[in-house]
């Protein structure tokens, strides 16, 4: 099982609603990530987990909070969201490359289409 | 700071021809090289994964191959078709713990 799943595979929210953005994985990767992606352009790295510690935010505004509550699940909570950040939402998960032998290879979701209105 | 490069950023073939993606990188301090396709609106399907130790690697009709030295990978397709019509996205990971630093993509169509 080489997948990474993504829920909801669309969303439309207000600038005033929370909700979140879901993702999983079973295939034993301690690392995981999530990415912006507009139109036209590569992804974007946002945040990373490593052994569900966050160890890296690439200066993300607070309205996304990312959460990783075990190794298999990644969520990012949304809040006071504006038009701008409309998006798809990319999950990945990789090995994690401080163990010998593990590729660091990236697997990404089918990702969440974020609509802010 | 790293920086990748694809070259062409869109590129049109007629079925069944040969072809070759570029992608260029300036830091040659690299743990590994991604090809990655995407389809529109979808996700990012890996396509074949280079180590900083390999020369090449093939899956099918593909071939990524890798040179260290002058920071260069180039992805072959052999016989197109239709179907391998998306965006092409190179990914390079530097030595250490830290993310995949992105191309641009080249936009493949294949014509029928």
């Amino acid at each position: 099982d080489t997948e990474v799943t993504q829920t909801p595979k669309h969303l439309v929210m207000g600038m005033t609603n929370k909700k979140s953005l879901k993702c999983e994985q079973h295939m034993g990767h301690r690392a995981m990530y999530w990415y912006k992606q507009k139109a036209k352009k590569p992804p974007e790295l946002m945040f990373v987990y490593s052994y569900e510690k966050l160890s890296i935010n690439e200066s993300v505004p607070s309205r996304f909070s990312p959460e990783c509550p075990n190794s298999s699940l990644l969520n990012l909570h949304l809040h006071a969201l504006q038009p701008e950040d409309s998006a798809l939402y990319l999950c990945a998960s990789s090995p994690s490359i401080y163990r010998p032998g593990n590729t660091g290879e990236l697997f990404f979701g089918e990702g969440s289409r974020l609509t802010v209105l | 700071k790293q920086e990748v490069t694809q070259i062409p950023a869109a590129l049109s073939v007629p079925e069944g021809e040969n072809l070759v993606l570029n992608c260029s990188f300036t830091d040659s301090a690299i743990y590994n090289l991604q090809w990655f396709r995407q389809d529109p609106g979808k996700g990012l399907t890996s396509l074949l994964l280079i180590q900083s130790s390999q020369r090449e690697q093939t899956s099918g009709r593909l071939n990524a191959s890798l040179d260290k030295s002058s920071g260069r990978s180039t992805l072959y397709i052999a016989a197109s078709q239709p179907g391998d019509s998306a965006t092409y996205l190179c990914a390079v990971r530097r030595v250490g713990n830290t993310p995949l630093v992105f191309g641009k993509g080249t936009r493949l169509s294949v014509i029928a």
